[in-house]
């Protein structure tokens, strides 16, 4: 069955540079979240989108961004990197409406340098 | 603020014995709650979930309990493998639609 992908796996940066992170949800999901987990940390919710729209925010910082394409695709802006941005970022997906659980994809690794 | 919480950071039981993972919450207006597990370098993998509405719910090896007075869910594996060893995260959500607020999760191995 399809999963959800993320791209890139691994992504090193300099701080104060920008990074995107992708996200291709599961085929007739069209809903994505956007989680980041911290070393040691649980995942923290950043955002979510409907249908391109943002259906709810969480601690994502101002320097953050995100959009969801019309092929439920989604994408995380993150400029002026800082240390503390180093985690792991996760994309789940799911279809609006049902109690499904929340799919997870394998995760982007962000090592800010 | 922690709304999910898991006290305990680890857990090692004997292969085939039963592994008992606990998890508390704050927040009323939770109403499902569900278990991922977790690899190193893979993303969390839904194992069981149960609704507010339910004290119970079984998949095969895995059994979650929730207890609404005490705000207090436990997720049973028996018998426990040693491919069971991984972590374990407890999550809630507040509607159908809405993000997942996670536990700090535990780490559980199973010894062979």
């Amino acid at each position: 069955a399809a999963g959800v992908i993320q791209s890139p796996r691994h992504l090193i940066k300099e701080k104060r540079e920008t990074a995107t992170l992708k996200c291709y949800p599961i085929p007739r999901h069209d809903t994505v979240y956007w989680y980041q987990q911290g070393p040691g940390q649980d995942p923290q919710f950043l955002i979510s989108f409907y249908e391109k729209m943002q259906s709810d925010k969480g601690s994502i910082p101002d320097r953050f961004s995100a959009q969801q394409f019309s092929d439920y695709h989604s994408e995380l802006n993150m400029s002026s990197l800082e240390l503390g941005d180093s985690a792991l970022y996760f994309c789940a997906s799911r279809r609006w409406g049902s109690y499904n659980e929340q799919f997870f994809g394998p995760g982007t690794r962000l090592t800010v340098l | 603020d922690q709304q999910v919480k898991q006290n305990s950071p680890s857990l090692s039981v004997q292969e085939g014995r039963i592994s008992i993972l606990n998890c508390d919450y704050t927040n009323s207006m939770f109403d499902y709650f569900l278990w991922y597990k977790k690899y190193p370098a893979e993303g969390p993998t839904f194992l069981i979930s149960i609704s507010s509405i339910k004290d119970k719910n079984e998949d095969g090896r895995f059994t979650v309990f929730l207890n609404k007075s005490a705000k207090h869910l436990s997720l049973h594996i028996v018998p426990s493998q040693p491919g069971d060893s991984a972590v374990y995260f407890c999550a809630a959500k507040a509607g159908a639609n809405s993000k997942l607020t996670f536990g700090k999760g535990i780490t559980l191995s199973v010894r062979p």
